[in-house]
């Protein structure tokens, strides 16, 4: 069955720290993979696509399928981005993890 | 461009009931998504609309149906309500062909008591 694992419910760093964001899928094709982003009280939104291999907002992620990992990184975390992370898979519907609660301390 | 709307906010049933949830596509999208997100969960997929027929399904019971109008706008329909339907429905809308990115709306929050 396809899958979306992201072990973690809440991490916490200090701003400056680095970030890492784990999720693991599950799919025996050529997956295309997403993370989404919802800030306090707006909306989810795309963060970033797999395949367009850029890096928004100071994060990227590589999709690794020998581990099939696709887990969101960021050298130097910001207060801003204290957010909840959803990793999905897109199977002409998303497939989401769990989510992340991503929290920076001052 | 106009977002992803959706109405009502906030509702509240009682089991047994039927209530139906609205949404308005973003401008230029054909294609409409409908998901429920459980309290501490991921969004889970119920169905997806384009060009007013049904074309993808999660696994939900048949209690759960849903519209698309010639507008590309869409509604779920939720019927026999149970408690465990109580969940925020988020509506996505997309460009079916040519776009990838789904677009939410703001959810609306069901509680069945």
């Amino acid at each position: 069955a396809q899958r979306v694992t992201q072990p973690e419910k809440l991490l916490s760093v200090f701003k400056g720290a680095p970030v890492e964001l784990k999720c693991n899928y599950s799919y025996s094709g050529s997956p295309e993979l997403f993370w989404y982003v919802q800030y306090s009280r707006q909306r989810l939104q795309l963060l970033l696509r797999h395949i367009s291999r850029e890096s928004i907002k100071g994060f990227t992620a590589d999709l690794n399928k020998g581990e099939t990992s696709f887990h969101l990184k960021k050298p130097f975390a910001q207060e801003e981005d204290s957010a909840m992370y959803y990793c999905a898979l897109n199977l002409n519907k998303l497939v989401f993890g769990a989510g992340t609660i991503l929290r920076v301390k001052s | 461009e106009t977002g992803v709307t959706q109405s009502p906010t906030h509702l509240i049933k009682t089991r047994g009931q039927q209530v139906t949830l609205r949404c308005s596509s973003q401008s230029g999208h054909n294609t409409v998504s409908w998901y429920q997100q459980a309290l501490g969960q991921g969004p889970q997929f119920i169905f997806q609309y384009y060009r007013e027929e049904e074309n993808g399904r999660g696994n939900f019971p048949p209690r759960f149906s849903g519209l698309q109008f010639p507008n590309y706008s869409s509604e779920l329909n939720v019927n026999a309500l149970e408690l465990d339907d109580s969940a925020l429905y988020l509506c996505a809308s997309r460009q079916q062909g040519t776009g990838y990115e789904q677009y939410f709306g703001p959810g609306t929050r069901l509680t069945v008591t």
